[in-house]
């Protein structure tokens, strides 16, 4: 069935940092694929978003491309700060049914000056 | 523009008890969902809805119900409470995109 397999945490980088967050996923058809954000006592925002093959969503100086061929969807960004620490969830949507969205397990990021 | 908004956004409930917890949109959206947070599981679907006076089963449904009488509202609810319903409870709507409200922790002692 779905499913998100996402990078187990916590991860604790310094600041400037290269961050990797690697996250694969199980689906039917072609599925929209999802970033979110989690910070300390909030809900989701989404952070960056791929709908077809190939895609790169970015935002913030995050990026993720969509990889059919290796079912992924990894998050990176190339120099993190201090206000990036939170919680990151990937996730997909099929493109049928309810259009829920299938999360994976959340991977908690601690920047350290 | 408010978006979606819970209320409670915090309810200790001792075991046994009942409560309903409100997701209110304002943006006219068909599909609404609640899932539920839990440490090292993500989120999960409890149920969602596909439209005014729908309802139907996500993933962990067991102990909890659902209505949607009006297309702005969508009501969970917990008839009986459980330790095991201690969570943080997120709902969302969907039209072209996925709008979260903030959550309501919910602790059952």
């Amino acid at each position: 069935g779905d499913s998100v397999t996402q990078m187990e945490g916590p991860v604790t980088l310094s600041e400037e940092a290269f961050l990797t967050i690697n996250c694969t996923y199980t689906a039917t058809g072609y599925p929209s694929l999802f970033w979110y954000v989690q910070y300390p006592g909030e809900g989701l925002q989404l952070l960056l978003k791929a709908t077809k093959a190939d895609d790169k969503g970015s935002n913030k100086g995050f990026e993720a491309t969509y990889r059919k061929e290796t079912t992924s969807f990894h998050l990176e960004k190339g120099s993190v700060q201090v206000s990036d620490s939170a919680v990151y969830f990937c996730a997909h949507s099929p493109t049928t049914g309810a259009n829920n969205l299938f999360f994976g397990t959340g991977t908690r990021l601690t920047v350290i000056p | 523009n408010a978006g979606v908004t819970q209320t409670p956004k915090f309810r200790v409930l001792k075991t046994g008890q009942s409560m309903t917890l409100l997701c209110a949109q304002d943006m006219n959206h068909e599909y609404m969902y609640w899932y539920r947070q839990d440490p090292g599981m993500g989120l999960r679907l409890i149920h969602y809805s596909v439209g005014e006076g729908t309802t139907a089963k996500g993933e962990v449904p067991d102990g909890y119900n659902v209505s949607r009488l009006k297309k702005q509202n969508f009501l969970l609810g917990l008839e009986s409470a459980a330790p095991s319903q201690t969570s943080v409870y997120f709902c969302a709507s969907y039209d072209w995109g996925y709008t979260f409200g903030s959550g309501t922790r919910l602790t059952v002692v």
